[in-house]
């Protein structure tokens, strides 16, 4: 099946760790996003990337890393210098379309939900 | 700047209730517009979407017009179920060359037996 994985669902930390959150896309999309729900909140964007090797912060960056090896994948490392790291991480991928290009359609991972203890 | 302002939650209906979610817009260019449903501890799914104006998009009952004259996009549904239960998102994407979709904060809607 065709789709966007995450993994873990739900992952615990202790403060001052680094974690790394992954994300896996069949679909062959161009682009990838990584957001962040808060309880009651809309969806803020941590970093995009629209081809390999390539990618950009979001609104809301600090604290957080990520690479682009490969088109599949697109992993989420959450540093121990994000103050608040407590959150629901969603990961998309989206088809690129038209000139310039543009995102179209985002398709969204199930999540993982990080607790720092 | 893009922007979208949806109607705040919770709402609460009765089974079988005729179903409105307001969504208006502020955008550069000609966005194309979106509507989410997230059910609880899942990610978003695509609800339904338009793409120019006076466009319907239309979805499992769901339906919301692409309405230029007054930047709105608002999601309606005949009869909700329990079912539908869920938190909505109106988004939008505009401007050449954009990667980003902006995103309303999401309205909670809860329909009891």
């Amino acid at each position: 099946d065709g789709g966007i994985t995450q993994s873990p669902k739900y992952l615990f930390r202790k403060e001052g760790q680094n974690v790394t959150l992954s994300c896996e896309q069949n679909l062959n999309h161009d682009a990838m996003y990584w957001y962040r729900q808060d309880p009651g909140q809309g969806l803020r964007l941590i970093y995009y990337s629209q081809i390999v090797n390539d990618f950009q912060k979001g609104d809301i960056a600090e604290g957080y890393s990520v690479s682009r090896e490969k088109k599949e994948s697109f992993p989420l490392t959450v540093t121990s210098a994000q103050k608040n790291p407590t959150a629901f991480y969603l990961c998309a991928s989206s088809p690129l379309s038209g000139l310039p290009r543009r995102t179209d359609t985002q398709y969204f991972g199930p999540g993982t939900r990080l607790t720092v203890l | 700047g893009n922007s979208v302002t949806q109607m705040e939650g919770p709402v609460t209906l009765s089974e079988e209730a005729f179903l409105t979610i307001n969504c208006t817009y502020t955008a550069t260019g000609y966005p194309s517009l979106f509507w989410y449903v997230q059910y609880p501890g899942e990610g978003l799914q695509l609800l339904l979407k338009a793409t120019k104006a006076d466009d319907k998009g239309s979805n499992k009952g769901f339906e919301a017009t692409y309405r230029k004259e007054t930047t709105s996009f608002h999601l309606e549904k005949g009869s909700v179920q329990v079912s539908d239960s869920a938190v909505y998102f109106c988004a939008l994407v505009s401007g050449a060359g954009s990667y980003q979709l902006t995103f309303g904060k999401g309205t909670k809607l809860s329909v009891i037996p």
